[in-house]
């Protein structure tokens, strides 16, 4: 069974501070893996997914990358800004013909970036 | 496009008391999930369909039950709420494309007394 965890679990940052955010899963037979972003209050948005044949994906300041052979993933943030604040999750679509998508999330990183 | 909808936004149930919690897409996806969402916890699967009439059971399915008659919705029903079941309910959907991400509710907020 796939498990997924999150470090830390809370981070706080002072604004134009450059952060990373670890993520580590137990199965490597994952067919994908995905970060969210999550606003108090709120439901979830994609903000970047990595297929398992990939290394990294970027979108602006944010770059995620892949290591399947340690297990790790890692979401960088560049230059943080107060409204990056937000909990952050990864999630793992595993591989197989009857997965039908569904993720196993981790349990989140809150951040708090502070003017 | 309203992408994904879910009512209510927040519910006070007393225990025994039963409910159905509606959610919607109107992206044509063929795969909807409901997950719910607890502290420390992270996201927890509990139903899922792959397409209109069909359903099947998550990681936690227990004390729920859910129907797709039509493709755009998926209901999650709770028979006979208990404490436990206390938590933010999540609806998801994607296409059938492997490559695509899941796009979320706003999550419905469920209490249980």
């Amino acid at each position: 069974k796939q498990e997924v965890t999150q470090i830390p679990a809370a981070l706080s940052v002072p604004e134009g501070e450059n952060l990373v955010l670890n993520c580590s899963f137990t199965d490597s037979a994952i067919y994908n893996l995905q970060w969210f972003r999550q606003d108090p209050g709120k439901g979830l948005t994609s903000l970047l997914l990595i297929q398992s044949s990939q290394r990294e994906q970027t979108s602006g300041r944010l770059n995620a990358s892949l290591d399947k052979s340690s297990g790790r993933s890692t979401l960088y943030i560049a230059a943080s800004q107060p409204g990056d604040s937000a909990t952050y999750l990864c999630a793992f679509a595993n591989a197989g013909g009857t997965s039908y998508g569904k993720l196993t999330f981790g349990q989140g990183t809150i951040l708090t970036v502070h003017p | 496009n309203a992408g994904v909808t879910q009512t209510p936004k927040f519910r006070v149930l007393k225990t025994g008391q039963s409910m159905t919690l509606l959610c919607a897409q109107d992206m044509n996806h063929e795969y909807m999930y409901w997950y719910r969402q607890d502290p420390g916890m992270g996201l927890r699967l509990i139903h899922y369909s792959v397409g209109e009439g069909t359903t099947a059971k998550g990681e936690v399915p227990d004390g729920y039950n859910v129907s797709r008659l039509k493709k755009q919705n998926f209901l999650l029903g709770l028979e006979s709420a208990a404490p436990s079941q206390t938590s933010v309910y999540f609806c998801a959907s994607r296409t059938r494309d492997r490559e695509e991400t899941q796009y979320f509710g706003p999550g419905t907020r469920l209490l249980v007394l």
